[in-house]
């Protein structure tokens, strides 16, 4: 399978900055990509659909103007929230899906933990 | 969004005692997945069933699928304290894109040795 990686592993950011993290695909082209958000003892919130070469696709309620998803190559995929809120600390996961060669099994990078002070 | 449910929220047995969790969901699906996640970590892929399928089983794990009533259940074996762990099912839903999977909203097991 896929091995995803995610930078930075955690981060602590005052209320008010922007924040980017990101998602690589270290050994699979991935021409798309999913943004996950987790809170503290909740499950995975599909967030978005990163497109490699076009828009991001984001799920109903997700401020897209907040959270910028840019898809810069088949192995790059980064979320960057922008004036972040301490309602926005949470657990970040990305992944990436296998594809018919792999029933759709999805691979997830490591997450990224942030907290906005 | 998520797609269903799952029980029991949280689960607590003794080390060698079986544990079963259970997921139901709402749409018609392709495949169904179990995952599980260690505290702030990220998540692991367990076992895969597709929808022809009624069960599967990977070393200590059974999972069984029941398409007429939404649900699924994976059973661990004599369970051990690095079981300790989120679980969590994901499905896909025909008629959108293939690749788009849900999450359920998780058991958190723990065993105690």
């Amino acid at each position: 399978g896929a091995v995803v990686s995610q930078h930075p592993s955690w981060v602590i950011c005052k209320s008010g900055t922007s924040v980017k993290i990101e998602c690589r695909s270290l050994d699979f082209q991935a021409t798309t990509m999913f943004w996950y958000r987790q809170f503290p003892k909740q499950s995975l919130m599909l967030m978005a659909t990163s497109n490699e070469g076009s828009k991001a696709t984001y799920e109903q309620g997700v401020e897209k103007d907040k959270f910028l998803i840019n898809h810069a190559s088949l192995t790059l995929s980064t979320l960057t929230v922008t004036s972040a809120h301490p309602e926005d600390s949470s657990f970040y996961i990305c992944s990436i899906p296998g594809g018919v060669g792999f029933y759709n099994e999805q691979f997830f990078g490591p997450g990224t933990r942030l907290t906005v002070l | 969004s998520q797609q269903g449910e799952e029980d029991p929220q949280a689960l607590s047995i003794q080390e060698g005692e079986n544990a079963t969790m259970n997921c139901s969901y709402k749409t018609s699906i392709n495949n169904l997945q179990w995952y599980r996640q260690n505290s702030g970590r990220g998540l692991v892929h367990l076992i895969l069933i597709r929808s022809n399928e009624r069960e599967k089983h990977s070393g200590r794990l059974r999972v069984t699928l029941d398409t007429s009533k939404k649900s699924s259940s994976l059973l661990i074996t004599a369970s051990r304290a690095a079981d300790t762990a989120s679980y969590f099912c994901a499905t896909d839903a025909v008629g959108t894109s293939y690749d788009k999977v849900i999450f359920g909203p998780g058991t958190s097991l723990s065993v105690i040795p």
